[in-house]
């Protein structure tokens, strides 16, 4: 079946360092993928997505690029803040069977930002 | 916009006890789903519905039941509420366009369910 693995947390940086959180992906088809965030008591939330090899989603100064060759989509950011701490989940959808739409979670990884 | 609407938000219940959670979306969406977090395990999938009158299990099913009588409302039912099932739940759904799915799941703020 189709799986996420992402990096395990916590990610602790200093205000205005760069990002990078893993996440690769296993999928029989030809998923979409994206990044959710969730912060402190919220559901979870899209911050990009990309549909399709070599796409880049884009949003807030996060991105991050579908590498078909390498099945990852890995989260960057040039530049923190501290209102980024939050915890990050990869996914992504594919067409399972029976032709139901199954999204797969990674288990999240947590960013904390100091200033 | 009210989006995804999960109630309650918090419960606390003693083993054995029942209980509903209710998922209200109001965006037309055909797909909807339950999930339980909990820590260092990220999201797992209790229970899906593909349309009003369809259920399907998920990743962890076991003492859960849902029912999809209008295609707006999901809900996720605990016959006999066990410790093991202190949890936060999330409901959320999805549409289609043009047969197919954008695969964008939008959340409900979560139910935190304590079972004692």
């Amino acid at each position: 079946g189709d799986s996420v693995t992402q990096m395990e947390g916590p990610v602790t940086l200093s205000e205005e360092a760069f990002l990078t959180i893993n996440c690769t992906y296993t999928a029989t088809g030809y998923p979409s993928l994206f990044w959710y965030v969730q912060y402190p008591g919220e559901g979870l939330q899209l911050l990009l997505k990309a549909t399709k090899a070599d796409d880049k989603g884009s949003n807030k100064g996060f991105e991050a690029t579908y590498r078909k060759e390498t099945t990852s989509f890995h989260l960057e950011k040039g530049s923190v803040q501290v209102s980024d701490s939050a915890v990050y989940f990869c996914a992504l959808s594919d067409l399972a069977r029976g032709g139901s739409y199954i999204p797969t979670f990674g288990r999240g990884t947590s960013l904390i930002v100091h200033p | 916009n009210a989006g995804v609407t999960q109630t309650p938000k918090f419960r606390v219940l003693k083993t054995g006890q029942s209980m509903t959670l209710l998922c209200a979306q109001d965006m037309n969406h055909e797909y909807m789903y339950w999930y339980r977090q909990d820590p260092g395990m990220g999201l797992r999938l209790i229970h899906y519905s593909v349309g009003e009158g369809t259920t399907a299990k998920g990743e962890v099913p076991d003492g859960y039941n849902v029912s999809r009588l209008k295609k707006q409302n999901f809900l996720l039912g605990l016959e006999s509420a066990a410790p093991s099932q202190t949890s936060v739940y999330f409901c959320a759904s999805t549409g289609l366009a043009g047969g197919y799915s954008t695969g964008e799941l939008f959340f409900g703020e979560g139910s935190r369910l304590t079972v004692l």
